[in-house]
């Protein structure tokens, strides 16, 4: 199971975002991934492998952690980053999803 | 570009049946592992069923075991999910997933609706 918290996270542009996913066992060889979905949009890869950017992403998106402890940063919050963040585990035969966080404009 | 185009969604009864199709265009299709990822009403993402890059080996989450069956064409680049003996909880926007080494996924289709209602 992965825990997503905090459940919303309400910031201004310019700001940091500290995301954090949380899982119930350790995830082999850090294959953790992020996603950010915007309304009415597909989940779009952001991070995978806890710590590595996927192409196209601009670098205020980090990821760090291991073990059960993960965590998504963003270093500056851009307008088009408002939108909600899903944490996913990888790597055996169950693949799950965190429940997600939404940061929101304050 | 990388394209995947859901098709085959719409309305039907409890203990109906729906296939799902994903055409994909922009890469090599039988390069890849595929998945189906769903996303009920105002919820979080749930993984449903996966596919490596010949068929021959499939896996499917524990809700839908046994109702729905993944396959597909690697000639007609195409995905696909049958789904039998649908339940309410089956309602969900329903995405087609490329997926990478040990399973994450770098491109989404837009995702197709499914709603399962009386």
């Amino acid at each position: 199971v992965l825990t997503q918290s905090p459940g919303t996270l309400s910031l201004s542009p310019g700001e940091r975002a500290t995301l954090s996913c949380r899982a119930s066992h350790s995830v082999s060889s850090n294959f953790l991934a992020w996603y950010q979905q915007r309304p009415g949009q597909a989940p779009r890869l952001l991070i995978y492998g806890a710590s590595s950017r996927a192409t196209g992403i601009p670098d205020r998106f980090s990821g760090s952690g291991s073990g059960t402890d993960f965590t998504l940063t963003i270093s500056r919050l851009e307008p088009e980053d408002f939108a909600v963040y899903y944490c996913q585990q990888y790597g055996n035969s169950r693949l799950t999803f965190g429940g997600g966080t939404k940061v929101e404009i304050k | 570009e990388v394209q995947l185009v859901e098709s085959g969604g719409g309305v039907v009864r409890p203990g109906g049946s729906l296939r799902l199709s994903c055409a994909a265009s922009g890469f090599t299709f039988e390069d890849f592992g595929m998945s189906w990822v769903r996303q009920a009403p105002g919820k979080g993402l749930e993984w449903v069923s996966g596919i490596n890059w010949n068929g021959g080996s499939t896996d499917n989450a524990d809700s839908v075991k046994g109702r729905f069956t993944i396959f597909r064409d690697n000639a007609k680049n195409s995905l696909y999910l049958e789904m039998n003996s649908l339940r309410v909880e089956d309602t969900a926007l329903y995405f087609c997933a490329r997926e990478r080494p040990w399973g994450y996924f770098d491109q989404w289709g837009q995702g197709i609706l499914v709603t399962v209602s009386s």
